[in-house]
């Protein structure tokens, strides 16, 4: 069974649209985090949660927000997209959010923006 | 500046043959995790190193922090360690994982 659900696992959208991107994790972690990987870039961290609360956000705009809605949940909402916010969007929890354990990550939710 | 640089970018391997592949850190890294992104695109973890050695199988991966780089060493290569590999650097108790470029492994028959 997967620990970590992403979904939708493909997503299309339209520039100016809305989208949110599901994440849960079966692993009773503590921290969550979401990072992307677009073709120009490496894997780029995005945000970490621990028990809920936002420790590091690496994002600079402001239309990506994360939703932590239970201790096992961290949804990512995108508004206005843009075609350059075409990638395969990651999300990943640990045990905890101080680096004292390896993370896991999930399959991945690929965005187009149209 | 490249925080985590990763070397060879590509490398074809024969069926069988060992080699290894090379991170360098210009960020003062406290723990490393090296990845495999299978052809599907899933990221699969192979080592959670603090500073030292940890074998697995064909596979055996190093970091050394105070001259800040790690290694992974692949022997026996088999089809199926074709992908790219990655590793990630995380500094200071951040729990912030900062990713190298990937190494685009393909081992032929």
């Amino acid at each position: 069974d997967p620990k970590i659900i992403q979904k939708p696992k493909y997503l299309v959208a339209v520039t100016g649209s809305e989208k949110i991107l599901i994440c849960e994790q079966y692993l009773g972690h503590n921290a969550m985090y979401w990072y992307r990987q677009s073709a120009k870039k490496p894997l780029e961290f995005m945000f970490s949660y621990s028990y809920q609360k936002l420790m590091d956000n690496q994002t600079a705009s402001s239309r990506f927000q994360p939703q932590s809605s239970k201790k096992n949940h961290l949804d990512l909402q995108i508004t206005a997209l843009k075609p350059d916010d075409s990638a395969t969007y990651f999300c990943a929890s640990s045990p905890t959010g101080t680096g004292d354990y390896e993370q896991y990550f999930g399959p991945g939710t690929r965005l187009t923006v149209l | 500046g490249d925080k985590v640089k990763q070397s060879p970018s590509a490398l074809s391997l024969q069926e069988g043959t060992n080699s290894a592949l090379r991170c360098n850190f210009s960020i003062a890294a406290t723990t490393v995790q090296w990845f495999l992104q299978n052809p599907r695109g899933s990221l699969i973890n192979l080592f959670y190193l603090v500073p030292g050695t940890k074998e697995n199988g064909r596979l055996k991966s190093a970091f050394d922090s105070k001259e800040s780089y790690s290694t992974l060493h692949i022997r026996d290569a088999q089809l199926e360690d074709s992908g790219t590999y990655f590793c990630a650097a995380e500094r200071a108790n951040t729990g912030k994982l900062t990713f190298g470029d990937g190494t685009v492994l393909t081992v032929k028959p």
